[in-house]
């Protein structure tokens, strides 16, 4: 059975330093990976999704993420965090073979502190 | 605009009352979810629809009902509602049911409070 860890809940950092989001997967074969923004009183929205092909990712509002398969691994960054990043983050993996079914992690609150 | 309506937003209720949450989408997708979101686990679905009149059992369907009668709309339905259903619902679509790339639109959600 596919599952999801996010390490960290919460992450906290201040503006224009580094953000750094870790995901891991477990799948029986390599999955669809994804990551969701979740702003305050709304829904997700997709930030970028790995399907197949380039294994670097580049999403909305400067995030990126890289599938490193021998790690198991879908890490999202930004190079320079932004208040507006302030947000809850969920990585999110379905099956290639099965229908759309996303199994989500625990998600991560990221604070951005001026 | 593309997008998936919930209905109501918040809502405060009994045990036992039962009651129903709409979703419609406007963007002709086939495939739509129910998932309900609570501290530390995520979202977690609840139920899916592939296309009008087939529905599934999603992870955590215990106490829930849904139909899709129509493409657009997928009511979720909570006959005798309990304390632990009180969570925070969405609603989400995507395009097609037989290819799992395709990203969700995910509505805005309901807030359930169940006393």
């Amino acid at each position: 059975a596919q599952s999801v860890t996010q390490l960290g809940s919460h992450v906290s950092v201040s503006e224009g330093a580094l953000v750094l989001l870790r995901c891991n997967y477990s799948s029986s074969v390599p999955p669809y990976l994804f990551w969701y923004v979740q702003y305050p009183n709304q829904g997700l929205q997709l930030l970028l999704k790995y399907t197949t092909g380039a294994t670097l990712v580049k999403g909305i509002n400067g995030f990126e993420a890289e599938f490193k398969k021998s790690e198991t691994s879908f890490h999202l960054t930004k190079p320079s965090a932004h208040m507006s990043d302030a947000a809850e983050y969920f990585c999110a993996v379905s099956d290639p073979g099965g229908y759309n079914k996303l199994i989500f992690g625990a998600g991560t609150r990221l604070a951005v502190h001026p | 605009e593309a997008q998936v309506t919930q209905n109501p937003r918040y809502l405060i209720t009994v045990t036992g009352k039962k009651l129903t949450v709409t979703c419609s989408q406007n963007m002709n997708h086939e495939y739509m979810s129910w998932y309900r979101q609570d501290p530390g686990l995520g979202l977690r679905q609840i139920y899916y629809s592939m296309n009008v009149e087939v529905t599934d059992k999603g992870d955590v369907p215990e106490g829930y009902k849904v139909s899709r009668k129509e493409k657009r709309n997928f009511p979720l339905i909570l006959e005798s509602p309990s304390p632990n259903q009180t969570s925070l619902y969405f609603c989400a679509s995507s395009l097609s049911s037989g290819t799992s790339n395709q990203p969700q639109h995910f509505g805005d959600g309901t807030r359930l409070s169940i006393l």
